[in-house]
């Protein structure tokens, strides 16, 4: 869901860890979600998707998994690199909209340790 | 193949100025989005268009901003009466179809606008 702060969460990983970034969506009419990178300076990048009837999709080196029960989405990053470094945001995209109204979460800042 | 292109990159305006933002989107595509981005913050949903059609500006103020896309050249999101809270990133982005379950929304760079 939304959230509005004066700061992004963070998480800092060494490089060739795995990462694991969530969020929390907030309404169950939601029933497509999209992980998004978005480096500094730059647009938001497509990195994978998932559709509320599936629990688990995975590309190459990522993975998401949705938990419905709860609301709750993550991004798994095999073996982090420093090229992962960017804010990773979760959307969520409502069947009752028109198309292309995607919410949007707050962002999560990966940092990637050498 | 060039992508979602938008222009200004960066746009500084004094209060009461206007401000306009162009974006094309990728060639093949006539669906295009317009999204704002506050600093540390998600993108939030503003408008959304089909050429010569606005299909959903729920997420436009009421005022002072506005936004087309013509039959021919870009989509143009129009603020009028600059504030400084306008102050923010301006993202285009554009899909092939309606974009209903689908995350293939493709982004542009976006257009930096800062009021004085």
């Amino acid at each position: 869901g939304e959230s509005v702060g004066l700061h992004l969460p963070t998480l800092s990983v060494q490089e060739g860890d795995n990462s694991i970034i969530n969020c929390a969506y907030s309404n169950s009419a939601s029933d497509y979600f999209i992980w998004y990178k978005q480096e500094s300076g730059k647009g938001p990048q497509f990195i994978i998707d998932i559709r509320s009837n599936m629990d688990k999709r995975q590309g190459q080196r990522v993975t998401v998994l949705l938990n419905k029960t709860v609301k709750h989405l993550s991004l798994q990053i095999a073996a982090t690199q420093p090229g992962d470094s960017a804010v990773y945001f979760c959307a969520e995209n409502r069947r009752d909209n028109q198309g292309g109204k995607l919410i949007f979460g707050q962002g999560t800042e990966l940092s990637v340790k050498p | 193949n060039a992508g979602v292109m938008q222009n200004p990159r960066h746009l500084v305006r004094r209060r009461g100025q206007e401000a306009r933002l162009r974006c094309s989107p990728m060639k093949g595509h006539s669906h295009v989005y317009w999204y704002r981005q506050l600093p540390e913050e998600g993108l939030k949903f503003m408008v959304y268009l089909q050429k010569e059609n606005i299909i959903d500006e729920s997420g436009m103020p009421k005022e002072r901003f506005s936004a087309e896309f013509p039959k021919e050249g870009p989509s143009i999101l129009r603020i009028q009466q600059v504030v400084r809270g306008d102050s923010a990133a301006y993202f285009c982005a554009s899909s092939k179809d309606r974009a209903t379950n689908t995350g293939e929304l493709f982004f542009g760079e976006g257009s930096r606008l800062t009021v004085l």
